[in-house]
Order: C-alpha cells, then sequence, then structure tokens
C-alpha cells in the first residue's frame, strides 16, 4: 500500500465541520483513497472513497488534490457520535493485493460538546 | 440486514486450550477477511478468502493459526493451542463483490484472552 501520513488527534466542536487531512504523496495513478472509521469498541467502518474527483455521500465528503498527493475527509456537522479513529488507507490496485487494507494508526478525533 | 455476526463475543481460556473463533458474512458477499487488533501492533490482516477459497494467509502469524471457509455462509479461525500473546480483538469483515473488495464490513469483534 501507498504509504499515508495522518495527525495522530484532532478535535472539533459539536456542529462544526471537521476536516481530516491525509498525505499519500507516493500514490499510483490508479491506486484509490480510502477512509474508514473505528469508534470505540466497535469494528472499522467504511465512510467513503475516491480516485481523483471529489465525492460525497450521506456520511462524508472527499476532497483529493489535483496532483492526489494528499486528501481530506469532511465531517460537515460533527456530532459526539462521531468521535473515533479515522483511517486514510490507499490499497495496492490489483491482483492478489486486492482486498488487502493496510490499517496504520489513523487520527483520533474527538468531538467536544 | 443483520451484518457480519461473530461469535463469542468474549472468550477467555488458558494457555494451551484450543480457540475457534466463528463468523457469518453478510448474505450474498464473497469474500471474507480476518483481521487481529493489538494495541502494539494496530489492525492486522490475517487471511481472506475469495469464494471460500483462501487467497492470501500471509498475515497468519505461525502454524497455530489456521482458518477455514466450509461454505459461503460461515468462517472458522482456530487458534491451536492458545498463547497469553495471542490475545487480541479478532474481526471478521466481509464484502460485497469482486469490484469492491476494499469496501469491508466488519463484525462486532471477538475480544479473546488467554490466561
Amino acid at each position: 500500500d501507498a504509504k499515508t501520513t495522518q495527525p495522530p488527534s484532532m478535535d472539533c466542536a459539536e456542529g462544526r465541520a471537521a476536516n481530516l487531512p491525509c498525505n499519500h504523496s507516493t500514490i499510483s495513478g490508479n491506486e484509490y483513497v480510502y477512509w474508514y472509521r473505528q469508534i470505540h469498541s466497535q469494528g472499522p467502518q467504511y465512510i467513503i472513497h475516491g480516485l481523483k474527483n471529489n465525492e460525497t455521500n450521506e456520511m462524508a465528503s472527499l476532497i483529493i488534490t489535483e496532483d492526489r498527493k494528499s486528501s481530506t475527509l469532511i465531517l460537515p456537522h460533527a456530532t459526539l457520535r462521531d468521535t473515533a479513529v479515522y483511517y486514510c488507507i490507499v490499497p495496492r490496485a490489483g491482483g492478489t493485493s486486492y482486498g488487502k487494507l493496510t490499517f496504520g494508526q489513523g487520527t483520533i478525533l474527538t468531538v467536544h460538546p | 440486514d443483520a451484518g457480519v455476526i461473530q461469535s463469542p463475543r468474549h472468550e477467555v481460556t488458558e494457555m494451551g486450550q484450543e480457540v475457534t473463533l466463528r463468523c457469518k458474512p453478510i448474505s450474498g458477499h464473497n469474500s471474507l477477511f480476518w483481521y487481529r487488533q493489538t494495541m502494539m501492533r494496530g489492525l492486522e490482516l490475517l487471511i481472506y478468502f475469495n469464494n471460500n477459497v483462501p487467497i492470501d494467509d500471509s498475515g497468519m502469524p505461525e502454524d497455530r493459526f489456521s482458518a477455514k471457509m466450509p461454505n459461503a455462509s460461515f468462517s472458522t479461525l482456530k487458534i491451536q493451542p492458545s498463547e497469553p500473546r495471542d490475545s487480541a480483538v479478532y474481526f471478521c469483515a466481509s464484502s460485497p463483490r469482486a469490484g469492491a473488495k476494499n469496501i469491508q464490513y466488519f463484525g462486532a469483534g471477538t475480544r479473546l484472552s488467554v490466561l
């Protein structure tokens, strides 16, 4: 997997947007960026993924820079339930590596009242 | 849909005993993954199956660990004999289709304590 770098922790006020950055400067042209989160004592949860265009779903938005070397996950109106560890993952594309996710240390997001 | 179901949720055993963890993937999903999470090593992929066939077991720590998927709705991860260093949370995940293996749905995990 392409190496990803995330800040170890971030804080956010409830109701405000949470912007979680990820650096993936060694990403290859056909590799996607995936975001997962893990709420305490639960299994990881898929959030969103993208290749080069910005993506939005009911959970979050994903902004990928034009050079694809970094991305930002945006939770538009954070709630206390969004407190979790957020993982940015860039899996190798294709072959037997397809489906092999490498979870790093992630970013611990704490949403405050 | 009930999601990925793992059992038991908690398991406490003594060193040397056999431990079997169970997983029922989401119906219709054709890929299944076993992960282990510890404070020291984080979340690691142990093995994954595609259409009930093991594809990559390079993450299995040693011969004491084995995994099977006898049919599309059931998988087991067995540790024999168990050791204290096997204490961890074990997650099972499934993925819906060939073109979306990186979108995985995780179970609630089994917390294993080996005394």
